[in-house]
Order: structure tokens, then C-alpha cells, then sequence
């Protein structure tokens, strides 16, 4: 089955500063990545997702990267603002071409930007 | 658009009882549920795929007598905890994906359960 790696586990970054977090997934079936934020007791959110035929997505402050043949992916913050502060969870789904893809998480990261 | 509703966000109950926590899909269908749950500080994990009108797919490890599923709609899927003990305390929350859609997941606010 499919395993998502996550790195780093927590990011300190200075407000304005930009923030990368990487992830690794194994499964080369894999070809849908999201990338999901998740604040304190809430639900998470789906800030950006690529899919496997394009290699970079763009979105206001953040950008996501996708290399196949590595099998990684990152996500890009740029002006890092106070309210980014939360769990950042990257995700992979194998698909199968079924309704039933599992979307498995990476470990997340704790994003602390300081004022 | 895409909102999903999670019931109840918090419950506190007896070593023993069952819970039943529920997920609906307010303005979309759903024939696939997923259930995940989540430890303090850590990520989500898979507990099973809930198949509208079929059993429920669990993942390895997870015990299909203990956290039954039940998705009767397209839009209702229903976990239960059964006999709960303090160790099946944590937060539980569901995702649903559009009927048509092979990818984006959207998630319910979470249950969080707390075992006496």
C-alpha cells in the first residue's frame, strides 16, 4: 500500500519569510496530491492539490511541486503571515479509476510563523 | 458548496457503552465515506471506507465488530464505538467524496470522544 512521508515535523519561520515542506510517497500509482491545513481542533482544509501530468500549481502565496520519477512533492508558502500558523498535512491517492481511492496522509507539520 | 456535517463534535461517555457519531453530506452525494482518526499531534489515519449500500471496507488493524459502519444514503454514513473503553478515546472524523468524483475528499469538524 501506499506511504506518505512527511518532513519536517515542525517549521519555525519569521513572519515574511517563505516556508517548504516536503513530502515522499511510495506507491508510483499514485497520481493525485493534495495538500491539506488543519488549525487546532477543526477540520482540515484543502488548500492546494496537483495532479501526476503537471509538475507545478500555483495559488496566491503558495505553490505546490510534483517530481514523479523522485516520487516527491512539496509545498511551497511564500510571505509567510501569522494566521499560515497551523498542521499542514500532504496527502497521496493511488488511482485505481474507482470512487474508493484511499487518500493516505503524510505526519504532518507544525507551522509556527512568529510575528 | 461541498459541506460536510459531523454529529456530534464532542462526547463524553461511560466505559462499556456505544457511541454513534454521524456524517451527511449536506449538498452533494456521496456514495464513499471515508472514516479516519486522529491521536494528539499526529496525522489521520484510515479506519475504513464506507461503501453506500455494501459493508464497509476496514483497514488492517482496525476491528469492524468494535467500530461498525453503517451508510444507508448517499448522503448519511454512521459510526458506531462499540462497548468503548478509555483507549478508544480520540478524534474521529469523517470525509466524503462526491458521487462522480475520483479525488477531492471533504472533511467533516470531527467528533471528539473521551472514554470514562
Amino acid at each position: 500500500g501506499e506511504n506518505v512521508e512527511q518532513h519536517p515535523s515542525t517549521l519555525s519561520v519569521q513572519e515574511g519569510d517563505s516556508a517548504v515542506i516536503k513530502c515522499t510517497y511510495s506507491d508510483s500509482a499514485s497520481n493525485y496530491f493534495p495538500w491539506y491545513k488543519q488549525e487546532l481542533g477543526k477540520r482540515p482544509q484543502l488548500i492546494i492539490d496537483i495532479r501526476s501530468n503537471v509538475g507545478e500549481k500555483k495559488d496566491q502565496r503558495i505553490a505546490v511541486t510534483l517530481n514523479k520519477t523522485a516520487k516527491h512533492f512539496s509545498l511551497h508558502i511564500t510571505e509567510t503571515q501569522p494566521e499560515d500558523s497551523a498542521v499542514y498535512f500532504c496527502a497521496a491517492t493511488p488511482n485505481y479509476g474507482g470512487a474508493t481511492n484511499k487518500l493516505i496522509f503524510g505526519t504532518g507539520t507544525l507551522l509556527a510563523v512568529q510575528p | 458548496g461541498a459541506v460536510v456535517s459531523q454529529h456530534p463534535s464532542w462526547v463524553i461517555c461511560k466505559s462499556g457503552t456505544s457511541v454513534k457519531i454521524e456524517c451527511r453530506s449536506l449538498d452533494f452525494q456521496a456514495t464513499t465515506m471515508f472514516w479516519y482518526r486522529q491521536f494528539p499531534k499526529q496525522s489521520l489515519m484510515l479506519m475504513a471506507t464506507s461503501n453506500e449500500g455494501s459493508k464497509a471496507t476496514y483497514e488492517q488493524g482496525v476491528e469492524k465488530d468494535k467500530f461498525l459502519i453503517n451508510h444507508a444514503s448517499l448522503t448519511l454514513s454512521t459510526l458506531t464505538v462499540t462497548s468503548a473503553h478509555p483507549e478508544d478515546s480520540s478524534f474521529y472524523i469523517c470525509s466524503a467524496r462526491p458521487t462522480g468524483l475520483n479525488e477531492k475528499l471533504f472533511f467533516g469538524s470531527g467528533t471528539q470522544l473521551s472514554v470514562l
